[in-house]
C-alpha cells in the first residue's frame, strides 16, 4: 500500500514568516509533486520533481520554492508567506511514465496565513 | 495553456439514480485521463481511469467515456449510493510530460437517500 505522509495537518503562520511542507512517500516513486487546493479552482500545480535535486515549475510557481535531497522527501517552501497563499496543500507521488500514472495523495495540510 | 473545464459544479441526485460528470480538455496529444474521488476531508484517491486507446471502461457501477474526436470524457455513475457523495476531479495528462496531469475544478455530487 502506497503511503504518502505530510508533515502537518494543520498550520498556522503570520505574514512573512519562512514555512515549510513536509511530504514523504514510502514507495520509491521517481515522481513527486505539489498542489494547491482552492474552492472552485480545483488542484493546481505548484511544483513537481521527477528525481533528486530535479524540479521543474507547475503552473502557479511563484512565491514558492521546493527541495529534494533524497527520493523519498519532497519539501515546499514558502519563502515569506502571505495570506493569499492559505489554502489546502497535497502533496503526490508517483512512478514515471510509461509504467504507472496513477498519482497518490497525501491527506494534505491546511494552511493559515494570518 | 492545456486547460480541462468540467461540468457541472455540484450535482444533487437522489439514491439509485446515475449521475454523469463531463470534462472537456484542450489538447489533442492529451492520452491518460484519471478521475479522482475526494470525500470530505481525506485525500483525492484515484478511481478510474482510460487510456487514449480505448473508448471505454467499466468498474462495477462507475463507468468513464472518451470521445477523442469531441475532446471530452466523461464518468458516469450508476446505482448511485449515499457513500458515493463526494468531490470528483477529472484529469488529463500533459502532452510534453504524461507524468504531469491538470486537474479539472471538480464536481461536488450529492446522493440523498
Amino acid at each position: 500500500d502506497v503511503k504518502v505522509t505530510q508533515s502537518s495537518r494543520y498550520l498556522v503562520k503570520r505574514t512573512g514568516e519562512k514555512v515549510f511542507l513536509e511530504c514523504v512517500q514510502d514507495m520509491d516513486h521517481e515522481n513527486m509533486f505539489w498542489y494547491r487546493q482552492d474552492p472552485g479552482l480545483g488542484l493546481r500545480l505548484i511544483y513537481f520533481s521527477y528525481d533528486v535535486k530535479m524540479k521543474e515549475k507547475g503552473d502557479i510557481p511563484e512565491g514558492y520554492s521546493v527541495s529534494r535531497e533524497k527520493k523519498e522527501r519532497f519539501s515546499l517552501i514558502l519563502e515569506s508567506a502571505s495570506t493569499n497563499q492559505t489554502s489546502m496543500y497535497l502533496c503526490a507521488s508517483s512512478l514515471p511514465s510509461p509504467s504507472a500514472d496513477t498519482q497518490y495523495f497525501g491527506p494534505g495540510t491546511r494552511l493559515t496565513v494570518l | 495553456g492545456e486547460n480541462v473545464e468540467q461540468h457541472p459544479s455540484t450535482l444533487s441526485v437522489q439514491e439509485g439514480d446515475s449521475a454523469v460528470i463531463k470534462c472537456t480538455y484542450s489538447d489533442s496529444a492529451s492520452n491518460y485521463f484519471p478521475w479522482y474521488k475526494q470525500e470530505l476531508g481525506k485525500r483525492p484517491q484515484l478511481i478510474i481511469d482510460i487510456r487514449s486507446n480505448v473508448g471505454e471502461k467499466k468498474d462495477q457501477r462507475i463507468a468513464v467515456t472518451l470521445n477523442k474526436t469531441a475532446k471530452h470524457f466523461s464518468l458516469h455513475i450508476t446505482e448511485t449510493q449515499p457513500e458515493d457523495s463526494a468531490v470528483y476531479f477529472c484529469a488529463a495528462s500533459m502532452w510534453y510530460n504524461t507524468d504531469k496531469l491538470i486537474f479539472g475544478t471538480g464536481t461536488r455530487l450529492q446522493v440523498f437517500p
